[in-house]
């Protein structure tokens, strides 16, 4: 099984609108989570990260996700998202035993106006 | 600060050939790490430097290889190259690996012909 999952490959979403890009992970990584953006033609951007303490994340650019352990999951979520949102999106976390980030692959959110 | 630099942007070599792909740091990182980002296989783990050690590496061959300077800049060499090496090569830095978050360059974007 993938260490970590990003179940939906594209996600289309009308401007304004909220959107949720969803990630599960294994228990062969270990709990700290990432949500990276990558716009195009450019490297990846840290949006958020889980390290312990609370389960709601903010990020930047009015992101958040959700650590939720019982579903082993780490959704990240936007409450109206803008044009300028559209991009590829990472999720990631360290295998176990490692600090060497496992990454999804990738969830392209396309906003259209 | 300035971010993670990495030149050149773009590159194309013919099969046989060999590269060499350049990384500075963000001033004060001593971790380097180096994925290669393909549309087929996602976003893998070549490599991390860690005050001119390498410290981890991932599943590539010996071909695939890389050093650290005094000064935290990195590079990678590929040799002989193969169609299959045509790929955005991604720069990672971070203060000292771990679980702290990794900045990333903008990438070379290698194409092999």
């Amino acid at each position: 099984a993938q260490s970590v999952t990003q179940l939906d490959s594209q996600v289309p979403v009308f401007e304004e609108a909220p959107v949720e890009l969803r990630c599960n992970y294994s228990s062969s990584v270990s709990v700290y989570l990432f949500w990276y953006v990558q716009y195009p033609n450019q490297g990846l951007q840290l949006l958020l990260k889980y390290l312990s303490g609370s389960t709601l994340v903010k990020g930047i650019n009015g992101f958040e996700a959700e650590f939720n352990k019982s579903q082993t999951s780490f959704h990240l979520r936007k409450p109206s998202v803008h044009i300028s949102d559209t991009a590829e999106y990472f999720c990631a976390a360290p295998r176990r035993g490692s600090y060497i980030p496992t990454f999804g692959r990738g969830t392209s959110l396309i906003v259209h106006p | 600060k300035a971010g993670v630099t990495q030149t050149p942007r773009y590159l194309i070599k013919t099969r046989g050939q060999q590269v060499t792909l350049s990384c500075s740091p963000i001033s004060g990182h001593r971790s380097v790490s180096w994925y290669q980002q393909t549309p087929g296989q996602g976003l893998q783990f070549l490599f991390e430097y860690f005050s001119e050690t390498q410290r981890n590496k991932g599943n590539f061959p010996g071909r695939f290889s890389g050093r650290q300077f005094s000064n935290s800049r990195s590079e990678m060499n590929v040799s002989t190259l193969e169609l299959g090496d045509s790929a955005l090569y991604l720069c990672a830095s971070s203060e000292a690996g771990g679980a702290y978050e990794q900045y990333f360059g903008p990438g070379t974007r290698l194409t092999v012909t």
